[in-house]
Formats: structure tokens, C-alpha cells, sequence
């Protein structure tokens, strides 16, 4: 089945300690990109990749880091967490320039931080 | 990065065909328009996607007229299952790296 899996689902910590949400797709999509969803703010995109090796911010890109080391996998990275990074994120793929026409995002199920 | 502006929330009964209109007044030549529809803790759905006149597929119209400057996604005969947030969004082939998906619409369908 194709899809985008993102883990963990749900994830609590305390400020400052390190994590790692990853994010995988099986549609040998040249593009994947990282979102956060904030009641009332829609979903702002925080960085995407056009393909392996190439990363550029997106709107809020302070204080994650991302790296595409391999097609398939695009993992989101929080150094230092704080508490105004709690949210609800979503990762997403798409063919990006290997699209004929308009590019369409397929998204993963979400992961619910709680940073404390 | 054409941006769009969709009224922030509507109201329907099951049964009656909704129509959401998007602006984007500077949307580009190479640009497409593309509705999702996300529901709660969910990942945004695509529904479907158009360059100029009308699209249709087995869940929703896209109507957009010959300025392009505006769009309009009808859903005929909603029933509750349609409540959800839809986004327009304005990209193509050449600038499709970022995504605009401001706030969407939030639609609610009451029985």
C-alpha cells in the first residue's frame, strides 16, 4: 500500500532533550516536506526536500533540523526542544519535479508533540 | 507563491451541494489549483486538482473561469461525513517547492 509513515504517533518530553520524528514514504517521491498545525494557524510548512541531499527552509524552519540521506526517508530533528514547539506535525511526499503537471502531497497520520 | 483567501468557515445540511470559493488573484500561468480536505488529527486528503474551466471526479466539482482568479470546489449532496477543513492551493510545476496552505475553509454539515 502506498503511504507516507511517520513514528512516533504521540510523544511527550521535557524541554531541551533531543528528538527524532521520522518520516518514510514508499512512493519513490522526489519530494517530502515537513508541516506543523497550530489551532488557528493552519498548516505552516517548516522545511521540505526536492530530492536526496537537498533541503531548504520552509516558513518556520527555527529550531528543527531535517536530512535526506536516502529517497525514502525524511526525518525531523529538534536539537533543543522548547514548549512553543508543541504541536501537531505532519510529514508529506509528492514527485515534485518529476510531476507532468500540478504536484499533489500525500500526507502521513500526524505526530502529536507535547514538549513540558 | 500565489497565495489564496477562502471565507473562514460555512454552514450546510446534509444533502444540499456546498460551494467553497478560493481567491488568488496572482496566480501564476504555470499554476494549478488544488483542494484537500483535512479532518481532525488527520493529514490532509487530496480531492481534486484543475488548470482552467472544470473538473470533475466521483467526489467533488472544481469550477475555475477564465481569469483564473478565483476557483470554486462544489460538493453535491454532503452528508455529516463531509465536516471537515478544505484548502485551496495555488502551485505548479515551477514553483511548487513551498506550500501555501493557509487556513482553510472549515465546513460544517449539520443533519
Amino acid at each position: 500500500e502506498a503511504q507516507v509513515t511517520q513514528n512516533p504517533r504521540y510523544l511527550i518530553t521535557v524541554t531541551g532533550k533531543k528528538l527524532t520524528v521520522t518520516c518514510s514514504q514508499n512512493m519513490n517521491h522526489e519530494y517530502m516536506s515537513w508541516y506543523r498545525q497550530d489551532p488557528g494557524l493552519g498548516l505552516r510548512q517548516i522545511y521540505y526536500s526536492m530530492n536526496v541531499e537537498v533541503t531548504d527552509k520552509g516558513d518556520v524552519p527555527e529550531g528543527y533540523k531535517v536530512s535526506r540521506k536516502e529517497k525514502r526517508n525524511f526525518p525531523l530533528i529538534l536539537e533543543s526542544p522548547s514548549p512553543n514547539q508543541t504541536s501537531l506535525y505532519f510529514c508529506a511526499s509528492s514527485l515534485g519535479q518529476t510531476a507532468i503537471a500540478g504536484d499533489t502531497q500525500y500526507f502521513g497520520p500526524g505526530t502529536r508533540l507535547t514538549v513540558l | 507563491l500565489a497565495k489564496t483567501t477562502q471565507p473562514i468557515s460555512m454552514d450546510s445540511y446534509e444533502g444540499q451541494e456546498v460551494n467553497i470559493t478560493c481567491s488568488h488573484n496572482n496566480i501564476a500561468t504555470n499554476d494549478y489549483i488544488t483542494w484537500y480536505q483535512q479532518f481532525p488529527s488527520q493529514g490532509p486528503r487530496f480531492i481534486i486538482q484543475g488548470y482552467k474551466t472544470k473538473v470533475t471526479n466521483e467526489v467533488a466539482s472544481l469550477f475555475i473561469p477564465a481569469d483564473r482568479k478565483s476557483s470554486t470546489l462544489s460538493l453535491p449532496r454532503v452528508s455529516l461525513s463531509d465536516t471537515a477543513v478544505y484548502y485551496c492551493l495555488v502551485g505548479g510545476v515551477y514553483n511548487f517547492n513551498k506550500f501555501y496552505f493557509g487556513s482553510g475553509t472549515k465546513l460544517n454539515v449539520k443533519p
